[in-house]
């Protein structure tokens, strides 16, 4: 089974600092895919980042990256220059390999970012 | 383009009334899901569809049913809702199995 951790439920940070909030995962495929989505007080879910298990390179979005250290299954994403929208609850999320999971996500529990001015 | 959409946004319902909530998305995509938030929790898949007619379970299937009866449109129905279902419920699609997902606004159900 897959499971997704995220054991800071509330981070703050100065804005225009970086920020890194962690997530860990454990699962026993080799193909998987890693999320990080972002849900503002409004509520809707927005896609952030991916990482898929066989890229070579953390992945980049902008401002967002995913420090992936696939030995210690952690996923965690930098969100660098933080800016007041960017506070929101954080969502990382695993995809099981392609062919059986049918794409399905398991979500961690989120964390709460604050930018404070 | 809309994206994905969900009918209603808000409902409140009383302990053993039915209801269906409705997805459309209209970015042609194969995969659509349905998954319910609860208060301090990560969204968990209620049930999903990998195309038109299609449809499975999820990790917290009991007490909802789903049809897909074109390729747009996911349907979920409560029989006889119960307290317990009390949630906001996301809907997301996505081109295959690999891609990102693309989620919906979301409908906040009160059961009483």
């Amino acid at each position: 089974a897959q499971k997704i951790t995220q054991t800071q439920p509330g981070m703050f940070v100065q804005e225009k600092e970086a920020v890194t909030l962690d997530c860990t995962y454990d699962t026993s495929d080799p193909s998987y895919g890693l999320f990080w989505y972002k849900q503002p007080s409004s509520g809707e879910m927005i896609f952030l980042i991916y990482q898929g298990s066989y890229d070579q390179q953390n992945a980049t979005e902008g401002r967002y990256s995913l420090n992936f250290q696939k030995a210690r299954k952690s996923a965690n994403l930098v969100i660098s220059a933080s800016q007041l929208g960017d506070s929101a609850m954080y969502f990382c999320a695993m995809r099981g390999p392609g062919g059986t999971s049918y794409g399905k996500l398991t979500f961690g529990q989120g964390t709460i970012l604050t930018v404070h001015p | 383009n809309a994206g994905v959409t969900q009918t209603p946004k808000f409902r409140v319902l009383k302990t053993g009334q039915s209801m269906t909530l409705l997805c459309a998305q209209d970015m042609n995509h194969e995969y659509m899901y349905w998954y319910r938030q609860d208060p301090g929790m990560g969204l968990r898949l209620i049930h999903y569809s990998v195309g038109e007619g299609t449809t499975a379970k999820g990790e917290v299937p009991d007490g909802y049913n789903v049809s897909r009866l074109k390729k747009q449109n996911f349907l979920l129905g409560l029989e006889s809702a119960a307290p317990s279902q009390t949630s906001v419920y996301f809907c997301a699609s996505s081109r295959t199995a690999a891609y990102e997902q693309y989620f919906g606004p979301g409908t906040r159900l009160t059961v009483t």
